[in-house]
C-alpha cells in the first residue's frame, strides 16, 4: 500500500529559529494535509493543500505541495515554545477516498 | 461551531473486558473515520462511514472490533474481548467533504 515517510524523525531546535520538515512518498497523492498534535490531544489540521506546486502559509507556518506529487514540506519560521508537538503529513490515497498518515516529525523547542 | 466530540477521554480495563467508544462528528459531516494510533506512530485507519454505511472496513480486526453508525450521526466502536495489545489512543474524525478531515480528542485506552 501506500506509505509516507517524513524527517527528519524528531528535531531540537533554538527558540526564534526557523524550521523545515518534509513529507515523502514513492506514491502520488492528490492532496496533502499537515496536522500538529500535542500530548493527549487529538491532532489538529494546519493546512491543506490541493494542488501540485501549490504554496500555501497559516500564520508562520508555510506548506508546499511537491510539484512531482510525491513530497510536501512544512516551513515554521520563529519558533516559538507553543510549536513543540508532533507534526504530521496525510495523503489522500489514489482512490481519494482514505488518507495515509506519515509516522511523525516530532519538534522541541528550546529556549 | 462545535468539534468533534470523543467519550470517554480515558479507559482502563482488564484483558477479556468489553470496552466502547463514542464518537459525535461536527454536525452536517457525514464522512466519519474510526483510526487506531500506537504510541509513536501516526493514525491507522481502521473504519470509514458514509453516513450510515461502513463503506471501508477492510482494516478492522472484525473477530474482536466492532462498530455502528446507526443514524448516520454518531457513532460507537467496541472491542469484546480486548487483548493487551489493544492499548492505544482510538481516534475518530469527520469530513464534510473527503479532502480534508477534522480529528475528536481521542481515547487512551489501557489494557491491563
Amino acid at each position: 500500500g501506500q506509505q509516507l515517510n517524513q524527517s527528519p524523525q524528531s528535531m531540537f531546535i533554538q527558540e526564534g529559529e526557523d524550521v523545515s520538515m518534509n513529507c515523502t512518498s514513492s506514491s502520488i497523492f492528490n492532496t496533502w494535509l499537515w496536522y500538529k498534535q500535542d500530548p493527549g490531544e487529538g491532532p489538529v489540521l494546519l493546512i491543506a493543500l490541493y494542488k501540485a506546486g501549490e504554496l500555501t502559509s497559516n500564520g508562520r507556518l508555510t506548506a508546499q505541495f511537491g510539484i512531482t506529487r510525491k513530497d510536501s514540506f512544512l516551513n515554521i519560521s520563529a519558533s516559538i515554545p507553543s510549536d513543540v508537538g508532533i507534526y504530521f503529513c496525510a495523503g489522500l490515497d489514489n482512490y481519494g477516498q482514505n488518507f495515509v498518515f506519515g509516522p511523525g516529525t516530532r519538534l522541541s523547542v528550546l529556549p | 461551531e462545535a468539534g468533534v466530540v470523543q467519550s470517554p477521554r480515558y479507559k482502563i480495563i482488564e484483558k477479556k473486558q468489553p470496552v466502547a467508544f463514542w464518537c459525535n462528528p461536527i454536525s452536517g459531516h457525514n464522512t466519519l473515520y474510526w483510526y487506531l494510533q500506537n504510541l509513536g506512530q501516526g493514525p491507522e485507519l481502521l473504519i470509514r462511514y458514509e453516513n450510515e454505511e461502513a463503506v471501508d472496513d477492510s482494516q478492522l480486526p472484525k473477530d474482536r472490533f466492532s462498530a455502528e453508525r446507526l443514524k448516520g450521526v454518531d457513532s460507537t466502536l467496541k472491542i469484546q474481548p480486548a487483548e493487551l495489545g489493544d492499548s492505544a489512543v482510538y481516534l475518530c474524525a469527520s469530513s464534510l467533504y473527503k479532502d480534508t478531515q477534522y480529528f475528536g480528542p481521542g481515547t487512551r485506552l489501557t489494557v491491563l
